[in-house]
């Protein structure tokens, strides 16, 4: 158990939809990221952010946010889904203390129908 | 920009084989670098890492060095168990933000 945690496991939504993922860092990391895993794309890093505010991103639509909340909490918003947005959506977090070791969760399957 | 190169699988062997999974790095500066595992129907796990220049990560029988004069951090298993089927990813973390720049993993199967 990495101590990330992510909710929903598994969500089947239909195209032009829109989902929130969730993500509970572990406690005390400060930096949160998000990644997405297809067949096609491996893995790709989307967003983090540190501390609430965005600190990097990477291959995310405009389609797609995310916020990081004071609890330090996590949600990845994806809207106007399309069937290519169906996809393992990977949480994970790191700090300092960790030596910035990133421990990931056991991730959001997401299925677009 | 900084990327990850590793070997195409599936890399396919006999229980108690020697195991070596490519990796090489294209990096500004020195980043620290990273094996993470993914079982089937599972997360990533980190698996190893080493943080500088001739480090060497080790873990469940794992070992790979940081090779800074061949950009290199190759995976290694002395014997490997049907157990150690599966998908492994090298990684390495971007020296300004941490975030990880992953390799396009390769599948590791083990027949007993």
């Amino acid at each position: 158990d990495s101590g990330v945690t992510q909710t929903p496991k598994h969500l089947i939504t239909a195209t032009g939809q829109r989902v929130t993922l969730r993500c509970s860092p572990r406690s005390g990391d400060l930096s949160v990221y998000w990644y997405q895993q297809s067949l096609d794309q491996g893995l790709q890093f989307l967003i983090q952010y540190y501390n609430g505010e965005e600190r990097a991103k990477g291959n995310i639509l405009e389609r797609f946010s995310a916020q990081q909340f004071p609890d330090l909490h996590s949600e990845l918003n994806l809207s106007s889904l399309e069937l290519g947005d169906s996809a393992l959506y990977f949480c994970a977090s790191s700090t300092v203390t960790s030596g910035n070791t990133i421990y990931f969760g056991e991730g959001s399957w997401l299925t677009v129908v | 920009g900084d990327s990850v190169t590793q070997m195409e699988g599936p890399v396919t062997l006999s229980e108690e084989a020697f195991l070596t999974i490519n990796c090489t790095y294209t990096a500004t500066g020195y980043p620290s670098l990273f094996w993470y595992v993914q079982y089937p129907g599972e997360g990533l796990q980190l698996l190893l890492k080493a943080t500088k220049a001739d480090d060497k990560g080790s873990n469940k029988g794992f070992e790979a060095t940081y090779r800074k004069e061949t950009t290199s951090f190759h995976l290694e298993k002395g014997s490997v168990q049907v157990s150690d089927s599966a998908v492994y990813f090298c990684a390495l973390s971007d020296l300004n933000t941490d975030k990880l720049i992953f390799g396009t993993g390769t599948r590791l199967q083990v027949f007993p």
